[in-house]
């Protein structure tokens, strides 16, 4: 099956630096990769995906890029504020071939820290 | 609100005792899951729904029931818990066709 793994596990910037997460999968026929963000005492929201097909994808301060080669994708935060604080989760699926029964597998997470 | 719910949102029983948890979503979502979220592990899919009546095992069904018996809701069934089975609990569904997924607020539960 699927095994995704996410770097680094504890992120610490300064307010107004960017942060990247960075995430590799190892199933080939893995073709959407969305970003999940988890505030405390919430559930994972989803901030931005992409599919196999896209290189890069920008929503605002957030951009994830894809590289399919070498099996990783990473998001990028830019100007990051302190409501950025949280913990981020990436994950990968074959996406809706089976008509979405491929479940997300999730990166272990980064604990996001803007410092002020 | 387009939302998922869950109930409860903390439980605290013993070992043995049959419980349920139930998920609801008001989106008209085919697809409905549940996922497990224990630290250092990220989530972790125990069971899915593709429509009523068709559920399927994920990574870690072992130990848990589900059933689907109407399109709004998924309960998540513990027929004899155990203390490994303390944990972080979301429920989550999708649009047939789609791979966004909306999760719930999460139950957390603890099994003593």
């Amino acid at each position: 099956g699927e095994n995704v793994e996410q770097h680094p596990s504890t992120l610490s910037v300064q307010e107004g630096d960017s942060a990247v997460i960075k995430c590799t999968y190892s199933d080939s026929a893995s073709n959407y990769f969305p970003w999940y963000k988890q505030e405390l005492g919430k559930g994972p929201q989803l901030i931005i995906d992409i599919r196999s097909n896209v290189g890069e994808k920008k929503d605002q301060r957030i951009a994830v890029t894809l590289n399919k080669t070498a099996k990783h994708f990473s998001l990028h935060i830019t100007e990051t504020q302190p409501e950025d604080s949280a913990v981020y989760f990436c994950a990968a699926s074959r996406g809706v071939s089976g008509g979405g029964a491929d479940g997300l597998t999730f990166g272990k997470g980064t604990h996001l820290i803007i410092q002020p | 609100e387009a939302q998922v719910t869950q109930n409860p949102r903390y439980l605290i029983t013993v070992t043995g005792k049959k419980l349920t948890v139930t998920c609801s979503q008001n989106m008209n979502h085919e697809y409905m899951s549940w996922y497990r979220q224990d630290p250092g592990l990220g989530l972790r899919q125990i069971y899915y729904s593709m429509n009523v009546e068709v559920t399927d095992k994920g990574d870690v069904p072992e130990g848990y029931k589900v059933s689907r018996k109407e399109k709004r809701n998924f309960p998540l069934i513990l027929e004899s818990p155990s203390p490994n089975q303390t944990s972080l609990y979301f429920c989550a569904s999708s649009l047939f066709g789609t791979d966004t997924q909306y999760f719930g607020p999460g139950t957390r539960l603890t099994v003593l």
